[in-house]
């Protein structure tokens, strides 16, 4: 069966410093992946999507990245956070049955100070 | 632009029944998904409806009207377990997933 891991689960940063957040599936091959983040009783937000190693769609302009350097493997970076990149991270994969819903991982909590 | 409107809160009764509506514009229309997140933890699927009608599945329920842009989301015999938030999501024309903000289901006993 297919799993999804991300960790750290939850991390406190200051300001300006670097951030990584990993994200692996396992179970499956060449998966559509997904970042997103979630503010506090706001919607889901995409911030990238990736159909392949080195493919990697971004969604909303920011200070933050994201690469695939395996197939299972997707990573979300930042070289300086910022106050506003606090929120709820989470990593998704999307099913392979027709109806293409997602998977997400636990979840990573960010707090920015 | 795109949206998805859902309530923000709702309150319901143990072992009542309660329908928490959506209601949607988006660029094309390739489904509708129910997501449940329980505070701090990450979404987990409930149901899909991409044609109009009505899908059980045990005590939930989820309906769907294209031409209206309107499914709502139906729980049965309500357990204080499922005190959570609904997410309702519209997949668009380009197979990308819009997000409504989530209803908060507080569940009293």
């Amino acid at each position: 069966s297919q799993t999804i891991h991300q960790w750290p689960a939850t991390l406190v940063q200051p300001v300006g410093s670097p951030l990584s957040l990993e994200c692996t599936v396992e179970g499956t091959s060449n998966p559509n992946l997904y970042w997103y983040r979630q503010a506090a009783g706001r919607g889901l937000q995409l911030l990238f999507y990736s159909v392949g190693i080195g493919q990697i769609s971004s969604e909303v302009p920011q200070n933050l990245s994201a690469s695939r350097p395996q197939d299972r493997q997707f990573i979300l970076s930042s070289k300086k956070l910022l106050l506003s990149d606090s929120g709820f991270y989470l990593c998704a994969w999307r099913g392979v049955r027709d109806t293409g819903e997602l998977f997400f991982g636990e979840g990573s909590r960010l707090t920015v100070l | 632009g795109q949206n998805i409107d859902q309530p923000t809160e709702m309150t319901a009764t143990e072992g009542a029944i309660v329908q928490i509506n959506c209601t949607y514009q988006t660029s094309g229309f390739n489904g509708l998904f129910w997501y449940q997140q329980h505070a701090g933890e990450a979404p987990t699927f409930l149901s899909y409806n991409v044609l109009d009608g009505l899908e059980e599945k045990g005590r939930f329920s989820s309906f769907l009207s294209r031409s209206k842009g309107y499914s709502y989301l139906l729980l049965k015999e309500l357990q204080m377990k499922d005190s959570a938030s609904y997410l309702c999501a519209v997949m668009d024309s380009n197979y990308q997933l819009i997000w409504g903000a989530g209803t908060k289901l507080i569940i009293k006993p």
